[in-house]
């Protein structure tokens, strides 16, 4: 069966510091991967996706960045964290080679408070 | 044209009742409808899901009924029990690449 994983689960960090979040998906092969931040209370945001190793689509303008390293590995990026880059970053996975379904898969999720 | 909106914001209904959650679209090339659930703290998880041609899925007591001429989608919960209290979001996808558009969720609490 297929798992994905998200760490750290919490993290603070100082506005300025840099940031990596990690994702990894076991139990698949290929599969489209999805970075979301959710703000307190809000909705889903979807920030990046990718289609394949080294493929990276970005949905918003902002001062986070991904990249895949690996086919089942997603990273999430910041060089300075602001103080609105807090919220809920939780990763994703879908995959079109299973027939009938365009299920997203969320992850655990990361709580990000930038102070 | 790529929004979904859901509505309403925050429900509250009596453990039996049943709850309704309404999202709308613009966007006619949207192929496929999820609906979430997310406790506090967790990821989302998928709750059902239907493609516009079908007009009702039902799966256990959740049931979704669609309305494509009105570009309209709702999720209706029956028995509703203190165990589904949460947030669910709606949801819409168009393409490839299986992007998604999410509403803004509907907190749901259910009294006993």
């Amino acid at each position: 069966s297929q798992t994905i994983h998200q760490w750290p689960a919490t993290l603070v960090q100082p506005v300025g510091s840099p940031l990596s979040l990690e994702c990894t998906v076991e139990g698949t092969s290929n599969p489209n991967l999805y970075w979301y931040r959710q703000a307190a209370g809000r909705g889903l945001q979807l920030l990046f996706y990718s289609v394949g190793i080294g493929q990276i689509s970005s949905e918003v303008p902002q001062n986070l960045s991904a990249s895949r390293p690996q086919d089942r590995q997603f990273i999430l990026s910041s060089k300075k964290l602001l103080l609105s880059d807090s919220g809920f970053y939780l990763c994703a996975w879908s995959s079109l080679g299973l027939a009938g379904t365009d299920t997203q898969y969320f992850g655990p999720g990361t709580r990000l408070t930038v102070l | 044209q790529q929004q979904v909106k859901q509505s309403p914001q925050s429900l509250i209904v009596q453990k039996g009742g049943i709850s309704i959650i309404n999202c709308a679209y613009e966007n006619t090339a949207f192929d496929y409808f999820p609906w979430y659930q997310q406790f506090p703290g967790k990821g989302p998880a998928l709750l059902i899901a239907i493609r516009p041609d079908v007009s009702e899925k039902k799966e256990g007591r959740f049931t979704i009924s669609f309305n494509k001429s009105a570009k309209q989608f709702s999720l209706h919960i029956m028995d509703s029990q203190p165990g589904d209290s949460a947030t669910y979001f709606c949801a819409a996808k168009k393409g490839g690449y299986n992007k998604l558009i999410f509403g803004a969720g509907t907190r749901l609490a259910v009294h006993p």
